[in-house]
């Protein structure tokens, strides 16, 4: 079974730039995640999707990212303006249900860094 | 918010055990994982703990007293590939939140 897949792998910006990042679930999984996480810390939610609806968003600075998952398969994250503080790997998990065998799957991440 | 708290770093030589504990806020708790992570790989699974007790998997078992909000991360017989972050996440609903992870160094 493939995994998540994740591209691209890293990117580097200059800060106001725009990015995009890209996830392909797992086949069949409905819940799709992403997750940023700055280096030495864990990974902090900042929106999750079930097919191709917002769950929660809550922790996503809106006025510069912006995620859509259209067909309710792979999703894109964009961050417009980028600044400096954005530098982190972006995480793109997905699950199929609560399956304790199965878990969060997650991708290798896209590492950015804003200079 | 979740507030999941676990030590930032531990240290501890091969071969040995060691125990990584983590501590949960237990509103809308439906179970706990401990993910592993090595250093610019993403997390993988470990273990997911509903009920309370004890779960062994091989070297890992993990533990889980939800009346406490508490859980533990035991790994025995270290070795040196089990150097790594070890992130403790909270299942809410269907979200995952997590601590910042405890940063286990072994050494020979």
């Amino acid at each position: 079974e493939a995994g998540v897949a994740q591209s691209p792998r890293y990117k580097i910006i200059e800060k106001r730039q725009s990015v995009a990042f890209w996830c392909n679930p797992i086949s069949g999984h409905a819940t799709l995640y992403w997750y940023q996480q700055i280096l030495g810390q864990g990974p902090k939610l900042l929106i999750q999707f079930q097919n191709n609806g917002v769950v929660d968003d809550s922790q996503l600075p809106k006025d510069r990212f912006s995620a859509e998952r259209l067909k309710g398969v792979d999703s894109t994250l964009k961050i417009q303006p980028a600044k400096l503080e954005d530098s982190a790997v972006y995480l793109c998990a997905s699950s199929w249900s609560r399956d304790p065998n199965y878990g969060y799957t997650f991708g290798s991440g896209t590492r950015l860094t804003v200079v | 918010g979740q507030n999941i708290d676990q030590p930032t770093e531990m240290t501890a030589t091969e071969g040995a055990i060691v125990q990584i504990n983590c501590t949960y806020q237990t509103s809308g708790f439906n179970g706990l994982f401990w993910y592993q992570q090595h250093a610019g790989e993403a997390p993988t699974f470990l273990s997911y703990n509903v009920l309370d007790g004890l779960e062994e998997k091989g070297r890992f078992s993990s533990f889980l007293s939800r009346s406490k909000g508490y859980s533990y991360l035991l790994l025995k017989e270290l070795q040196m590939k089990d150097s790594a972050s070890y992130l403790c996440a909270e299942e809410a609903g269907n979200m995952l939140t997590f601590g910042g992870g405890t940063r286990l160094m072994v050494k020979p």
